[in-house]
Parts: structure tokens; sequence; C-alpha cells
């Protein structure tokens, strides 16, 4: 298996813009996260899905951010209108069932907003 | 509110040293332990998942241990190489999404 792909690898846009970010779990898997990585604060979770219904969205930061996982081989994240404070690096998890699975992150996109 | 602490925060050792970190979680509902490799720029690399109490999980030269009734899991290098610097982070498994600790940021000095 490939892994977890992720893309773009690397974004850069201007403040305003709509980014969206793709990613692909590891076929089986039954569960997909998106963290984000900020110096400030760390590993953030921001949204997961199970059987591609969304969980828990309580970590995204504002309605600015918005995720869509339409099928269980993709999944997307969407900033509207984008800030430069959501320059960070994005990341996309996923596992199989139960809190025994190993979990596994794809390579991320660093985004930066200018 | 799920609390993991790592520590030390970050340490530096000489290249040849053996080092050892700490993670401590909550002891109610535990699932699993996760432990991860995170090397500057890249993604957290999986180590070793540990479930039950006095679980002990070796990969080459890094081993971890595991004590549910009391919260708290060992990870060890043994004879550190400048490879080996990267952050380490724990995450605890209930039945939430995993809870992650703040990380050991490990340097090995040549």
């Amino acid at each position: 298996d490939a892994g977890v792909i992720q893309s773009p690898r690397h974004e850069v846009t201007e403040m305003g813009q709509e980014v969206t970010l793709r990613c692909k779990p590891i076929s089986g898997h039954d569960y997909l996260f998106w963290y984000r990585q900020t110096m400030m604060r760390g590993l953030e979770l921001l949204i997961y899905f199970n059987n591609n219904v969304p969980i828990d969205d309580s970590g995204m930061p504002e309605d600015r951010f918005s995720a869509k996982m339409p099928n269980a081989s993709f999944s997307t994240l969407k900033i509207q209108p984008s800030e430069p404070r959501d320059s960070a690096v994005y990341f996309c998890a996923s596992r199989g069932q139960g809190g025994r699975e190993t979990q596994y992150f794809g390579p991320g996109t660093r985004l930066l907003v200018l | 509110i799920l609390n993991v602490e790592q520590s030390p925060q970050s340490l530096h050792v000489q290249e040849g040293d053996s080092t050892n970190f700490t993670c401590s979680f909550p002891s109610s509902n535990f699932y699993a332990l996760h432990w991860y490799r995170w090397e500057t720029a890249k993604s957290p690399e999986a180590l070793f998942v540990m479930t039950l109490n006095g679980d002990e999980k070796k990969k080459g030269r890094i081993s971890a241990t595991l004590n549910t009734k009391e919260g708290y899991s060992y990870l060890y290098i043994k004879g550190s190489q400048p490879e080996d610097s990267a952050t380490y982070l724990c995450a605890f498994s209930g039945n939430t999404p995993l809870v992650f600790g703040k990380g050991t940021r490990l340097s090995v000095i040549a």
C-alpha cells in the first residue's frame, strides 16, 4: 500500500483565496483524521470521520474551514477565504477500527498564505 | 479533559549515550498507548502500539515499556546516534481519537 496520500505537498496562496487540501486514506481504513501543526499549538485535531461520516469537528477553527469525505477513498479540507494565520502544515491520517490500531500519517501539506 | 504529559520537553545527549523519556496518561478507559517518531519536516512515524500492562516492545535500539495501572510508559534509546534526533510523541487511545502529548525533542550530538 502507498500509505496515506496527500496533495498538494506545498501550497502558496494569497489571502482571500480558496484552498483545497486532499487526502486519500489507506484502503480499508475506517477512520480519517485531519490535523494542523503550528509552532504555537503543536499538533491539533481539526476533524475526524468514521465510515465517511464526520464525527467531531469541534477542532475546526472557524466557519472558513470545512471538510468532506464523499467516499471511503477521498477527503478534502477547504479553507475559504484563507488568511495568513492559516499558514501551517496540515496532516491527514487514517486507521482501522479500534483504538488499538496503528494510525498512519500522510506526508502533510505545507500551506503558506501571503 | 484527557491529559497526556511527556517529560522532559527536550534533551541533548552525546552520540553513544543511552537515554529514556516518560509519557504519563490517564489510567482509566485505556485502549492503547502509541509512540511516534517525528523528524523535522516529515510526518509522524509509528513506532509502537502498546496495549497490555507490562508490555515491552523493541525495534532495533529503541524499546518501550508500559504500566497501565499507574499510567506511564517509558521509551528507551540505547547507544543514541545522530539519526535518532527527532521529536518522540506518545498518544493515548481511549474511546476517543488519539490524544497526543507535546513530545520530547531529542538532539544527539556527534
